[in-house]
């Protein structure tokens, strides 16, 4: 079983940025493509955007502007930044692993999540 | 308002079955396989059916998945008060370049 760690800054103000970072220590982490996934409170599922096993990116066009996903081989680790944030940014986010490439919408593993609040 | 149009709510009893329907532009769910994501409180997303009707290891037959023209819909029989939560279809949307998520449904086990 892949386990997965998050962790990151929980609480920001309008206009920092969020900075979040998932990691395993299992060796398909390197190997695999990644999302960045959100949930508002009480609402539903967002995705923000993937990484492939290339570093390749792919961003939700409604986020895209502020976002940046990267990973880093020799950690297994990837990072979600996005900047600006305002209070529509609160939400919890989870990495999730893709099943297999070419199907983003098929994830598999997913972080406990973390929970961000952006207030001033 | 969601790509992907799912009912707010689905109710039953114990042992019974509810069916949730996932409904969207001939350009989605034609092309691109749709799976779903049980969120119960607290808890990570789960996947528990991909490409329409696939269940991924450790997820029961009491969960199917079968598509209806443009709607896909996911089936849960033998209902246990564990499956209460909220499910989420998605799929890949070609035209917006995402995955998009339906609105969610929340299943409540009477």
């Amino acid at each position: 079983q892949v386990q997965v760690q998050q962790w990151g800054a929980g609480l920001l103000k309008p206009s920092e940025t969020l900075s979040l970072s998932c990691g395993g220590q299992d060796g398909s982490f390197s190997g695999s493509s990644w999302n960045w996934v959100r949930q508002s409170p009480g609402q539903g599922l967002e995705w923000i955007g993937e990484i492939n096993d290339r570093g390749i990116t792919i961003y939700n066009p409604s986020l895209k502007s502020r976002v940046i996903i990267s990973r880093d081989r020799s950690r297994k680790r990837i990072s979600l930044s996005l900047a600006s944030v305002t209070a529509a940014d609160t939400a919890v986010y989870f990495c999730a692993r893709l099943l297999a490439p070419m199907a983003p919408q098929n994830m598999d593993v997913w972080g406990k999540g973390t929970t961000v609040i952006v207030s001033s | 308002q969601s790509v992907l149009t799912q009912p707010p709510s689905v109710s039953a009893a114990p042992g019974q079955r509810v069916a949730i329907s996932c409904s969207g532009h001939t350009l989605n769910i034609q092309y691109h396989f749709v799976s779903w994501y049980q969120v119960l409180p607290g808890k990570a997303p789960k996947l528990i059916m991909f490409d329409n009707d696939v269940r991924p290891s450790g997820i029961p037959d009491r969960f199917s998945g079968s598509t209806s023209g443009t709607s896909v819909n996911l089936d849960i029989t033998g209902l246990q008060t564990g499956d209460e939560g909220d499910y989420f279809c998605a799929t890949w949307h070609s035209g917006l370049s995402a995955v998009v998520f339906g609105g969610g449904t929340k299943l409540t086990v009477l």
